[in-house]
Protein backbone atom coordinates (compact mmCIF):
# COMPACT_ATOMS: atom_id res chain seq x y z
CA UNK A 1 0.00 0.00 0.00
CA UNK A 2 1.88 2.94 -1.42
CA UNK A 3 1.86 6.13 0.83
CA UNK A 4 2.15 9.96 0.48
CA UNK A 5 5.19 10.55 -2.19
CA UNK A 6 7.16 13.63 -2.06
CA UNK A 7 10.19 14.19 -4.03
CA UNK A 8 13.04 15.20 -3.59
CA UNK A 9 13.96 13.91 0.00
CA UNK A 10 16.37 16.28 0.14
CA UNK A 11 17.69 19.62 -1.97
CA UNK A 12 20.07 22.09 -1.34
CA UNK A 13 20.15 25.48 -3.10
CA UNK A 14 21.46 29.01 -3.68
CA UNK A 15 19.73 31.43 -1.98
CA UNK A 16 17.49 33.09 -5.44
CA UNK A 17 17.07 29.64 -6.82
CA UNK A 18 13.62 28.50 -7.23
CA UNK A 19 12.40 25.35 -5.35
CA UNK A 20 9.73 23.14 -6.36
CA UNK A 21 8.86 20.13 -4.64
CA UNK A 22 6.75 17.24 -5.60
CA UNK A 23 3.85 15.26 -3.95
CA UNK A 24 2.00 12.16 -4.95
CA UNK A 25 -1.21 11.63 -2.41
CA UNK A 26 -2.46 8.31 -1.81
CA UNK A 27 -4.91 7.36 -4.33
CA UNK A 28 -8.57 7.81 -3.68
CA UNK A 29 -7.62 10.47 -0.79
CA UNK A 30 -9.83 13.81 -2.02
CA UNK A 31 -7.85 16.30 0.39
CA UNK A 32 -3.92 17.50 0.24
CA UNK A 33 -1.95 19.56 2.41
CA UNK A 34 0.95 21.35 2.73
CA UNK A 35 3.18 21.88 5.93
CA UNK A 36 6.74 23.31 7.12
CA UNK A 37 8.12 21.97 9.82
CA UNK A 38 10.77 24.04 11.74
CA UNK A 39 12.68 23.65 15.45
CA UNK A 40 11.29 27.32 16.32
CA UNK A 41 7.65 27.19 15.11
CA UNK A 42 7.02 23.26 14.72
CA UNK A 43 4.27 22.24 11.75
CA UNK A 44 2.76 24.80 9.85
CA UNK A 45 0.09 24.56 7.74
CA UNK A 46 0.73 26.44 4.29
CA UNK A 47 -2.33 25.14 2.06
CA UNK A 48 -4.87 22.71 1.67
CA UNK A 49 -7.05 21.58 -1.15
CA UNK A 50 -9.84 19.50 -1.13
CA UNK A 51 -11.17 17.56 -4.77
CA UNK A 52 -7.62 19.42 -6.42
CA UNK A 53 -9.28 23.14 -5.28
CA UNK A 54 -7.12 25.46 -3.15
CA UNK A 55 -9.61 25.90 0.02
CA UNK A 56 -7.11 27.45 2.66
CA UNK A 57 -4.04 29.31 1.81
CA UNK A 58 -3.80 31.43 4.80
CA UNK A 59 -0.93 30.36 5.62
CA UNK A 60 2.05 30.79 3.06
CA UNK A 61 4.03 33.22 4.04
CA UNK A 62 4.53 35.25 1.30
CA UNK A 63 3.70 35.42 -2.60
CA UNK A 64 7.30 33.49 -3.30
CA UNK A 65 5.32 30.89 -2.29
CA UNK A 66 2.54 29.05 -4.51
CA UNK A 67 1.05 25.50 -4.75
CA UNK A 68 -1.37 24.10 -7.33
CA UNK A 69 -2.59 20.33 -7.91
CA UNK A 70 -3.21 20.09 -11.66
CA UNK A 71 -4.63 16.42 -10.84
CA UNK A 72 -6.12 14.32 -8.22
CA UNK A 73 -2.84 12.57 -7.60
CA UNK A 74 0.04 15.19 -7.98
CA UNK A 75 0.79 18.42 -6.16
CA UNK A 76 3.49 20.94 -6.52
CA UNK A 77 4.91 23.69 -3.59
CA UNK A 78 6.79 26.38 -5.35
CA UNK A 79 9.91 28.53 -3.92
CA UNK A 80 10.83 31.73 -6.36
CA UNK A 81 13.25 33.40 -5.39
CA UNK A 82 13.91 31.32 -2.18
CA UNK A 83 15.93 32.53 0.76
CA UNK A 84 17.58 30.78 3.81
CA UNK A 85 14.82 31.53 5.75
CA UNK A 86 12.86 29.06 3.57
CA UNK A 87 15.19 26.45 4.98
CA UNK A 88 12.96 23.54 6.55
CA UNK A 89 11.19 20.44 6.12
CA UNK A 90 8.08 20.41 4.29
CA UNK A 91 5.73 17.85 4.50
CA UNK A 92 2.82 16.83 2.26
CA UNK A 93 -0.27 15.05 3.86
CA UNK A 94 -3.70 13.59 2.33
CA UNK A 95 -6.74 12.53 3.77
CA UNK A 96 -10.18 11.18 2.53
CA UNK A 97 -13.44 12.64 3.66
CA UNK A 98 -14.41 15.00 6.28
CA UNK A 99 -12.15 15.24 9.67
CA UNK A 100 -10.43 12.31 8.94
CA UNK A 101 -6.99 12.03 10.06
CA UNK A 102 -4.15 12.83 7.31
CA UNK A 103 -1.34 10.81 6.27
CA UNK A 104 1.74 12.48 6.09
CA UNK A 105 4.78 11.76 3.51
CA UNK A 106 8.34 11.67 4.94
CA UNK A 107 8.79 14.87 3.80
CA UNK A 108 11.39 17.02 1.81
CA UNK A 109 14.78 18.25 3.25
CA UNK A 110 15.64 21.87 1.86
CA UNK A 111 18.36 23.98 2.87
CA UNK A 112 18.73 27.20 1.02
CA UNK A 113 22.47 28.48 1.19
CA UNK B 1 -2.13 31.76 23.74
CA UNK B 2 -1.73 28.96 21.13
CA UNK B 3 -4.77 26.49 20.25
CA UNK B 4 -3.21 24.09 21.52
CA UNK B 5 0.06 23.71 24.20
CA UNK B 6 2.20 20.90 24.54
CA UNK B 7 5.40 20.21 26.68
CA UNK B 8 8.23 19.64 24.16
CA UNK B 9 10.46 17.88 27.06
CA UNK B 10 12.50 16.06 26.33
CA UNK B 11 11.04 13.04 28.50
CA UNK B 12 13.40 10.62 29.62
CA UNK B 13 12.47 7.51 31.01
CA UNK B 14 13.89 3.73 31.41
CA UNK B 15 12.16 0.60 29.61
CA UNK B 16 9.58 -0.52 30.91
CA UNK B 17 8.10 2.78 32.26
CA UNK B 18 4.75 4.04 31.99
CA UNK B 19 4.39 7.09 29.65
CA UNK B 20 2.46 10.16 30.05
CA UNK B 21 2.59 13.10 27.16
CA UNK B 22 -0.25 15.33 27.98
CA UNK B 23 -1.56 18.37 25.51
CA UNK B 24 -4.06 21.40 26.54
CA UNK B 25 -6.10 23.24 24.45
CA UNK B 26 -8.21 26.41 24.31
CA UNK B 27 -11.22 25.56 21.93
CA UNK B 28 -14.23 24.01 23.48
CA UNK B 29 -15.21 22.74 20.16
CA UNK B 30 -12.87 20.88 19.41
CA UNK B 31 -14.17 17.22 18.68
CA UNK B 32 -11.82 15.24 17.00
CA UNK B 33 -8.19 14.42 18.71
CA UNK B 34 -4.99 12.62 17.09
CA UNK B 35 -1.64 11.30 18.62
CA UNK B 36 0.72 10.70 16.06
CA UNK B 37 4.37 9.74 16.73
CA UNK B 38 7.55 11.16 14.55
CA UNK B 39 10.96 9.14 14.25
CA UNK B 40 13.84 11.53 13.42
CA UNK B 41 14.35 11.96 9.88
CA UNK B 42 10.66 10.72 8.82
CA UNK B 43 6.59 12.41 8.43
CA UNK B 44 4.42 12.05 11.44
CA UNK B 45 2.52 8.64 11.27
CA UNK B 46 -0.82 8.55 13.03
CA UNK B 47 -1.09 6.40 16.04
CA UNK B 48 -4.48 6.87 17.81
CA UNK B 49 -7.66 8.85 16.74
CA UNK B 50 -10.64 9.87 18.83
CA UNK B 51 -13.90 11.36 19.06
CA UNK B 52 -15.51 13.79 21.87
CA UNK B 53 -14.65 12.22 25.50
CA UNK B 54 -13.08 9.32 26.47
CA UNK B 55 -10.43 6.57 26.58
CA UNK B 56 -9.22 4.80 23.69
CA UNK B 57 -7.13 1.49 24.39
CA UNK B 58 -4.76 0.24 21.43
CA UNK B 59 -2.26 -2.57 22.42
CA UNK B 60 0.32 -0.80 24.64
CA UNK B 61 -1.47 2.83 23.92
CA UNK B 62 -4.04 4.71 25.28
CA UNK B 63 -5.26 7.58 24.81
CA UNK B 64 -7.78 9.44 26.89
CA UNK B 65 -9.98 13.25 26.56
CA UNK B 66 -10.98 14.68 28.97
CA UNK B 67 -13.43 18.06 27.46
CA UNK B 68 -14.05 19.70 30.83
CA UNK B 69 -10.73 20.05 31.60
CA UNK B 70 -9.41 20.61 27.80
CA UNK B 71 -6.69 18.33 28.37
CA UNK B 72 -6.43 14.57 26.33
CA UNK B 73 -3.27 12.51 27.50
CA UNK B 74 -1.31 9.56 25.81
CA UNK B 75 -0.10 6.82 27.87
CA UNK B 76 2.60 4.22 26.77
CA UNK B 77 2.47 0.85 29.24
CA UNK B 78 5.92 -1.13 29.06
CA UNK B 79 7.59 1.33 27.21
CA UNK B 80 10.26 0.20 24.71
CA UNK B 81 13.44 2.12 23.02
CA UNK B 82 11.70 1.95 19.64
CA UNK B 83 9.40 4.41 21.27
CA UNK B 84 12.12 7.21 21.59
CA UNK B 85 10.34 9.35 19.12
CA UNK B 86 8.24 12.89 18.92
CA UNK B 87 4.80 12.75 20.01
CA UNK B 88 2.46 15.00 18.48
CA UNK B 89 -1.37 15.72 19.16
CA UNK B 90 -3.70 17.25 16.83
CA UNK B 91 -7.02 18.43 17.14
CA UNK B 92 -10.17 19.78 15.01
CA UNK B 93 -13.70 20.98 15.33
CA UNK B 94 -17.03 20.53 13.28
CA UNK B 95 -17.28 24.66 12.66
CA UNK B 96 -15.62 26.49 10.41
CA UNK B 97 -12.30 25.17 8.24
CA UNK B 98 -13.48 21.68 8.89
CA UNK B 99 -10.44 20.16 7.50
CA UNK B 100 -7.65 22.07 9.22
CA UNK B 101 -5.83 20.51 12.00
CA UNK B 102 -4.11 22.17 14.67
CA UNK B 103 -1.34 20.20 16.13
CA UNK B 104 0.84 20.87 19.40
CA UNK B 105 4.47 21.52 18.93
CA UNK B 106 5.23 17.87 20.11
CA UNK B 107 6.84 15.94 22.69
CA UNK B 108 10.49 14.31 22.81
CA UNK B 109 10.36 10.81 24.44
CA UNK B 110 13.80 8.58 25.07
CA UNK B 111 13.14 5.68 26.11
CA UNK B 112 16.90 4.21 27.73
CA UNK B 113 17.46 0.25 27.80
Amino acid sequence: DAGVIQSPRHEVTEMGQEVTLRCKPISGHNSLFWYRQTMMRGLELLIYFNNNVPIDDSGMPEDRFSAKMPNASFSTLKIQPSEPRDSAVYFCASSFGRKQPQHFGDGTRLSIL
Amino acid sequence: QKEVEQDPGPLSVPEGAIVSLNCTYSNSAFQYFMWYRQYSRKGPELLMYTYSSGNKEDGRFTAQVDKSSKYISLFIRDSQPSDSATYLCAMNSEEGNFNKFYFGSGTKLNVKP
